[in-house]
């Protein structure tokens, strides 16, 4: 089955520490991305990449790093600088960006202690 | 969300039908996704709309209408399944922008 899966689905984490979050896709898409979501607010853009080795900054980078050393891959690193990390997080995938349908995993619940 | 406005929270009963509507800014407007969302859960597609009028899929629709920067969800035949809630999501600019979504509560 062709999908985008995130692991691990409930996360925590100390004060302090840094967090890499995971995101795989087995559908052959270029583009994918990393969200945010918190209660009361749309989801907001982190990171995103259109190509292996290439990726853009979003609306919401601060404290965050990213990498696409795969197509299939583009783990999410939750850094100390991150100075309110406790959220839903969301990876998703498309054909090509912009505007193609976007294909989104499960979500990380990540909580810091 | 961005430049999007969406009613926070709607109930209905089941079979009922139910619209849900969301406005935008029209400026560098491409298209517009409505999602669905279920509690903790990843967004799902439902429609993409481009061009203006109502788009029929099943049980849902969706319209759009460009010149007013408006577009509606329209929920038919409710279902106790269709309790979640409902993201509508600009594109444009090279870039998506989520509304905060609209929470759908059916009831028996």
């Amino acid at each position: 089955d062709g999908g985008i899966t995130q692991s691990p689905k409930y996360l925590f984490r100390k004060e302090g520490q840094n967090v890499t979050l995971s995101c795989e896709q087995n559908l052959n898409h270029d583009a994918m991305y990393w969200y945010r979501q918190d209660p009361g607010q749309g989801l907001r853009l982190i990171y995103y990449s259109q190509i292996v080795n290439d990726f853009q900054k979003g609306d919401i980078a601060e404290g965050y790093s990213v990498s696409r050393e795969k197509k299939e891959s583009f783990p999410l690193t939750v850094t100390s600088a991150q100075k309110n990390p406790t959220a839903f997080y969301l990876c998703a995938s498309s054909i090509s960006e912009p505007y193609n349908e976007q294909f989104f995993g499960p979500g990380t619940r990540l909580t810091v202690l | 969300g961005q430049n999007i406005d969406q009613p926070t929270e709607m109930t209905a009963t089941e079979g009922a039908i139910v619209q849900i509507n969301c406005t935008y800014q029209t400026s560098g407007f491409n298209g517009l996704f409505w999602y669905q969302q279920h509690a903790g859960e990843a967004p799902t597609f439902l429609s993409y709309n481009v061009l203006d009028g109502l788009e029929e899929k099943g049980r849902f629709s969706s319209f759009l209408s460009r010149s007013k920067g408006y577009s509606y969800l329209l929920l038919k035949e409710l279902q106790m399944k269709d309790s979640a809630s409902y993201l509508c999501v600009r594109t444009g600019f090279q870039k998506l922008v989520f509304g905060t979504g609209t929470r759908l509560l059916v009831s028996p």
